[in-house]
């Protein structure tokens, strides 16, 4: 079966960094996304992998290794407002989107 | 701006009535989605539309159905709700083809089925 695997709860401190790992077993790859949702609201897109390494876009970096069946989501200088479940998703050989469950990340002054 | 809604946010209902969650998208996008979230479980797919009279099922769509006769809009009905049809639903459109671009989310409908 096709599976994504995320830790279920992470918590960190203000201005800290945190890595939020995404494991994946799945029939064939075609991307992995990684979506932001804040309690009560929609998932919001943050960024998407299809190489191999990091991808930076400010605070956020992704990183994907397509051998090891992994990505991490990467958030530095952490703000209160980056409490959210982050969401990973990969796109199968058919292009229909696995999601794992989330991490939810709490962040602490 | 172009923005894609939901409505009901909110709903209770009893069990076996039919409901209807609208989806209304002005992004002009081709390709429309419906995911129910429950605590515990990734969104689950459970049915999308790549155009106009386009349908297809997803991995959860026992119990639901979708119709799509203009672009803007892909309602999800349920025949005969379900107490385990009780969940938290997003419609999502994209732009692209095959799952390789952003997914745009409609804020929810969270529907109680007593």
């Amino acid at each position: 079966g096709q599976n994504i695997d995320q830790p279920t709860e992470m918590t960190a401190t203000e201005g800290a960094i945190v890595q939020i790992n995404c494991t994946y077993q799945t029939s064939g790859f075609n991307g992995l996304f990684w979506y932001q949702q804040h309690a009560g609201e929609a998932p919001t897109f943050l960024s998407y992998n299809v190489l191999d390494g990091l991808e930076e876009k400010g605070r956020f970096s992704s990183f994907l290794s397509r051998s090891k069946g992994y990505s991490y989501l990467l958030l530095k200088e952490l703000q209160m407002k980056d409490s959210a479940s982050y969401l990973c998703a990969v796109a199968d050989s058919n292009y229909q989107l696995i999601w794992g469950a989330g991490t939810k990340l709490i962040i602490k002054p | 701006d172009a923005e894609i809604t939901q409505s009901p946010r909110h709903k209770i209902t009893e069990t076996g009535r039919q409901v209807t969650l609208a989806c209304h998208q002005t992004w002009n996008h081709n390709n429309m989605f419906w995911y129910r979230q429950d605590l515990g479980h990734g969104l689950r797919l459970i049915h999308y539309s790549y155009g106009v009279q386009d349908t297809n099922k997803g991995e959860v769509s026992d119990g639901y159905s979708v119709s799509r006769s203009n672009t803007e809009d892909l309602p999800l009905t349920l025949e005969s709700a379900a107490s385990s049809q009780t969940s938290v639903y997003f419609c999502a459109s994209s732009e692209t083809n095959q799952n390789t671009g952003e997914l745009f989310f409609g804020e929810g409908s969270r529907l109680t089925v007593l």
